[in-house]
């Protein structure tokens, strides 16, 4: 199957800084890529739907200026969270489709970020 | 928007038995319900799909069902083993117009398969 990969995997911030997390579609182009969030213990929540070459689209809740997502090409999304607060500590994913695969359906999830913020 | 309701929310079981998890949604409109494994830390994995037009399909252990009048699919997974123990999701997706490929996930269903 097509391949998702993010970067990093792991990451430690203080409270107040931002911090980018990329996602990368490796053998595939994708206009469009997803963005998740997950909780201890909880499921996963779409936060946005990164479209490139527009803006993203986002989930009601999610606060737009705080979770900056660009989608400049068609194999790259990144998400950038400003002024991290340790509220924000949780692992984000991204996915993708591949829109040449045989299973259009079918999406593909990154390995995840890690996200702690003191 | 979409809601997916999954039960229950921990299932133990002992080695060889079934399992039988249920999930619920209310948007008659999707059309595409996959079932992942997640294993902790990690990201989630497909183990079986359906779409809208198939009330049934089976992958070896796995099998999944999908009743479209009654909104409710289910994954079945017999001869359980002791590394089928995980967190498995349900999940629905609209796929069309402008909400195409939105995913939208059950609670989450943690599986204990003990030897």
């Amino acid at each position: 199957g097509a391949v998702v990969s993010q970067h990093p995997s792991r990451v430690i911030c203080k409270s107040g800084t931002s911090v980018k997390i990329e996602c990368r579609s490796l053998d595939f182009q994708a206009t469009t890529m997803f963005w998740y969030r997950q909780f201890p213990k909880q499921s996963l929540m779409l936060m946005a739907t990164s479209n490139e070459g527009s803006k993203a689209t986002y989930e009601q809740g999610v606060e737009k200026d705080k979770f900056l997502i660009n989608h400049a090409s068609l194999t790259l999304s990144t998400l950038t969270v400003t002024s991290a607060h340790p509220e924000d500590s949780s692992f984000y994913i991204c996915s993708a489709r591949d829109p040449s695969g045989l299973e259009l359906d079918e999406q593909f999830f990154g390995p995840g970020t890690r996200l702690t913020v003191l | 928007g979409e809601n997916v309701e999954q039960h229950p929310s921990t299932l133990s079981v002992q080695e060889g038995d079934s399992a039988v998890i249920k999930c619920t949604y209310s948007d008659s409109a999707s059309n595409y319900f996959p079932w992942y494994k997640q294993e902790l830390g990690k990201r989630p994995q497909l183990i079986i799909d359906i779409r809208s037009n198939v009330g049934e399909k089976k992958d070896q252990r796995i099998a999944v069902t999908l009743n479209k009048t009654a909104k409710h699919f289910s994954l079945h997974i017999t001869e359980t083993q002791p590394e089928d123990s995980a967190v498995y999701f349900c999940a629905a997706e609209y796929a069309g117009g402008t909400s195409y490929g939105k995913l939208t996930f059950g609670q989450g269903t943690i599986l204990t398969v003990h030897p």
